[in-house]
């Protein structure tokens, strides 16, 4: 059974600190892992990697894939307080999205 | 409308009595998903449609659950005789294209409580 790990489970950190978070994931036939920030409600889409070692970046927000490891990681810079929600890794081997549990960021003032 | 369009937003129903949730997909999108989260829990995967029909029903926790989709747009998720552990928010959420890896857009999900 394909299998979505994060960690921390949870992270508190001050505004203007540097946070990474990790996910690692098991699966049978990997195409795609994808990255999604949820706050209240709707998760929404924030980066789909396929190829290793290629960054993609958008804003303070960046993340990398490592095929050989079977992970990824997001990297967010400069935190400020609206970046305070729960970030989840999803891994696209097969028809749907298998989910991790997700890491909840909170950034403090 | 612009997005996945879920209602009611929230729901609160006795134990035992059957409820229907609604999903309306962005305009266009052939692949609809439902999923479940918990408290504290990740998004648990429940069923997907391609078009009407439902390749996968793998996920559907007990047969009180049931899920359609007619017109290739509107999905809805019925559960018969709700048990208190089936309360949860319900999302939604669809896709241009199905098949793995194709970003999903997800709606504001539907707040079961079972009491």
């Amino acid at each position: 059974e394909d299998k979505v790990v994060q960690s921390p489970l949870s992270l508190v950190v001050h505004e203007g600190d540097t946070v990474t978070l990790n996910c690692s994931y098991e699966v049978t036939n990997f195409r795609s892992l994808l990255w999604y920030k949820q706050e209240k409600k709707a998760p929404t889409f924030l980066f789909m990697l396929t190829s290793s070692g290629i960054e993609k970046k958008s804003g303070r927000l960046s993340s990398i894939l490592d095929k050989k490891e079977l992970s990824s990681i997001l990297n967010i810079t400069a935190t400020q307080t609206g970046d305070s929600a729960i970030y989840l890794c999803a891994e696209g081997g097969s028809e749907k999205l298998v989910f991790g549990k997700g890491t909840k960021l909170t950034v403090n003032p | 409308g612009a997005g996945v369009s879920q209602s009611p937003s929230n729901k609160v129903t006795e134990k035992g009595k059957d409820v229907e949730l609604r999903c309306d997909p962005i305009s266009g999108h052939t692949a609809l998903y439902w999923y479940r989260q918990s408290l504290g829990q990740g998004l648990e995967f429940l069923i997907y449609f391609q078009g009407n029909s439902a390749p996968d029903k793998s996920g559907l926790p007990s047969d009180r659950f049931s899920a359609e989709r007619t017109g290739g747009s509107v999905s809805t998720l019925t559960i018969q005789r709700t048990q208190q552990e089936d309360s949860a928010v319900y999302l939604c959420a669809s896709s241009l294209v199905w098949g793995a890896g194709a970003p999903l857009h997800f709606g504001n999900g539907t707040r079961l409580t079972v009491t």
